[in-house]
């Protein structure tokens, strides 16, 4: 039982390039988020999925995109980065209830680099 | 607008000490009250949590105390360890019924424990 796994660990990019980071868990959970976590601001959302084939915007959504085209798996694209994404990105995952808030389960983080 | 706040941004402790945490919130209708511990590299992980109806929860050697009607929760490790030392983050979500509970952060607090 893996739990939540990010790729890649470290990325470096330049100015206008793409990427995408995987997150992917496999604890059956349904639902699903991304954070970003800078010095002195603490975690903050980017885009949050509540099931397969669903996204939706948190935070701190602009710049990014999200997919969630598998339950196991939530995709966070940088179309065009800039200097300001820089940051560590962590997925984390729980489980849905009604009106019940389950403990979210977070992945090892990914630090890009955008120069 | 930050809507939970943390202080100190960072702490040192003597090994067998208490290491006080402190966080206030700004919106009454928040209903879950967690703390995560995050190690270097790693990601935060759930330590412990209280919703508004107690006004203290104990597990072990940390304690959350919460005043609802100052708006305001900490978190106390007694007989602090070597081992504690880590960034702590405060959060904050509501409940909400057939969708994601988002968790507000506090900006972390990075506790040393010293020999």
């Amino acid at each position: 039982n893996a739990g939540v796994t990010q790729t890649p660990k470290f990325r470096v990019l330049k100015t206008g390039q793409s990427m995408t980071l995987l997150c992917a868990q496999d604890m059956n959970h349904e639902y699903m988020y991304w954070y970003r976590q800078d010095p002195g601001m603490g975690l903050r959302l980017i885009h949050y999925s509540v099931g397969e084939g669903t996204t939706a915007k948190g935070e701190v959504p602009d710049g990014y995109n999200v997919s969630r085209l598998k339950k196991q798996n939530f995709l966070l694209g940088l179309e065009s980065a800039a200097p300001s994404q820089t940051s560590v990105y962590f997925c984390a995952s729980s489980y849905s209830g009604q009106g019940v808030l389950y403990e979210q389960y977070f992945g090892p983080g990914t630090r890009l680099t955008v120069t | 607008q930050q809507q939970v706040k943390q202080s100190p941004q960072s702490l040192i402790v003597q090994k067998g000490g208490i290491s006080i945490i402190n966080c206030a919130y700004e919106n009454t209708a928040f209903d879950y009250f967690p703390w995560y511990q995050q190690f270097p590299g790693k990601g935060p992980a759930l330590l412990i949590a209280i919703r508004p109806d107690v006004s203290e929860k104990k597990e072990g050697r940390f304690t959350i105390s919460f005043n609802k009607s100052a708006k305001q929760f900490s978190l106390h490790i007694m007989d602090s360890q070597p081992g504690d030392s880590a960034t702590y983050f405060c959060a904050a979500s509501i409940r909400q019924a057939g969708t994601a509970s988002k968790l507000t952060f506090g900006t972390g607090t990075r506790l040393q424990v010293t020999l």
